[in-house]
Parts: structure tokens; C-alpha cells; sequence
């Protein structure tokens, strides 16, 4: 069975420093790779996916970005985080429309 | 535009009694279904899926509904038990595709 792993756990960061978030996964290869935001009162919001190294796909306009240098490495990354930043980052394996496996999480507050 | 809804924002019913929880779509070219149930500063897990060639898959406690001309979907769980306190997503998605879409989501509590 697959494990992705996520961290860190928690992090609160002030407005306009860097982010970097990594995701790994473990029991599978060439998987898609997903990243979510749970912001409060609302659902899973898709922010990336990847089918592939160097593949990535954005669903939302913002100031985020994704990359995936390894098969099973996904990075989410900002140059300034803003306050609307805050929230719970979820990672997700999965293959293709069918059932996603997601890592534990990482909650990030933006002061 | 919310192509895949969950009406109700919470529930809660008695410990041993039904729970039945909603969701509604809108893309008729969905044609597969997911339910998700997430705890609190964890990430979802997996709970029971269907194909919309089937209008009931059953899976221990947890049974999923498809009513594919109402665009419904409902999941059941018999008997309820306080452990089933958590956060329940519906997902979809569509052949050929690389995503799911998921709903907003309704938290369940289960009291004794």
C-alpha cells in the first residue's frame, strides 16, 4: 500500500516570507500527485496535480507553485505568503480519476 | 461553479441510529464516485466508491446509493457508532481524467 509523507506538521510563517512544502511517497512509481487546501468552512480545493516529472497542472490562479523533481517528490512552494494563504495542505497519490491516498497534512497560519 | 454539493453542513444522530448523508452533482459525465472521511488535523481516508454502472455498493456498515437520473448520491451508515464522528467528503470524477471533485463536505457526530 502506498504512504506519503508531509511535512512539517505545522508551520506559521509572517506575510511575505517563502514556503516549501514537501511531499514523498512511499509503495508505488509513477503515481499522480495532488496537492490540496482545506481552508476553513470549505471543502478540498485542487491547487496542483502532476502526472509526471516536470508535469504540472494548476487549477487555481495565485501566488503558489508546485514542482516535481523526482517521480515520487511534489514540492509546493511560494515566494511571499499571504494572509489568504492559511490553511490545511493536503498531498494525494493516486492513479488517475480513481482513489487518491492522502498524507497526513500540514496546517500553515500566515501572521 | 460547485459541480459536486453537500447541501448539509453537519449532522447528528444518536449513537446505534442510521446516518444518511447527501451529495448532488451536477456534470452528467461523471461516472465515478468516491466518499472520503477526514478527522480533525489528518488527511482523508479512503471509505467506499461506486461506478456509475451500479446504484448500490455495499461495504460492511457503509452502503453508497447512485440515483443517476436525480444526479444523488447517499451514504449510509448502519449502525452509527461515536468512531464515525469525523468529516465526510464526496468525491467524483470522470473516465479519462486525472482529478476528483470533491464536495465541501458534512461533519457527523455520533453521540451516545
Amino acid at each position: 500500500s502506498q504512504t506519503i509523507h508531509q511535512w512539517p506538521a505545522t508551520l506559521v510563517q509572517p506575510v511575505g516570507s517563502p514556503l516549501s512544502l514537501e511531499c514523498t511517497v512511499e509503495g508505488t512509481s509513477n503515481p499522480n500527485l495532488y496537492w490540496y487546501r482545506q481552508a476553513a468552512g470549505r471543502g478540498l480545493q485542487l491547487l496542483f496535480y502532476s502526472v509526471g516529472i516536470g508535469q504540472i497542472s494548476s487549477e487555481v490562479p495565485q501566488n503558489l507553485s508546485a514542482s516535481r523533481p523526482q517521480d515520487r517528490q511534489f514540492i509546493l512552494s511560494s515566494k511571499k505568503l499571504l494572509l489568504s494563504d492559511s490553511g490545511f495542505y493536503l498531498c494525494a497519490s493516486g492513479t488517475g480519476g480513481w482513489e487518491q491516498y492522502f498524507g497526513p497534512g500540514t496546517r500553515l497560519t500566515v501572521t | 461553479d460547485q459541480q459536486v454539493k453537500q447541501n448539509s453542513p453537519s449532522l447528528s444522530v444518536q449513537e446505534g441510529r442510521i446516518s444518511i448523508l447527501n451529495c448532488d452533482y451536477t456534470n452528467s459525465m461523471f461516472d465515478y464516485f468516491l466518499w472520503y472521511k477526514k478527522y480533525p488535523a489528518e488527511g482523508p481516508t479512503f471509505l467506499i466508491s461506486i461506478s456509475s454502472i451500479k446504484d448500490k455498493n455495499e461495504d460492511g456498515r457503509f452502503t453508497v446509493f447512485l440515483n443517476k437520473s436525480a444526479k444523488h448520491l447517499s451514504l449510509h451508515i448502519v449502525p452509527s457508532q461515536p468512531g464515525d464522528s469525523a468529516v465526510y467528503f464526496c468525491a467524483a470524477s470522470m473516465t479519462y481524467t486525472d482529478k476528483l471533485i470533491f464536495g465541501t463536505g458534512t461533519r457527523l457526530q455520533v453521540f451516545p
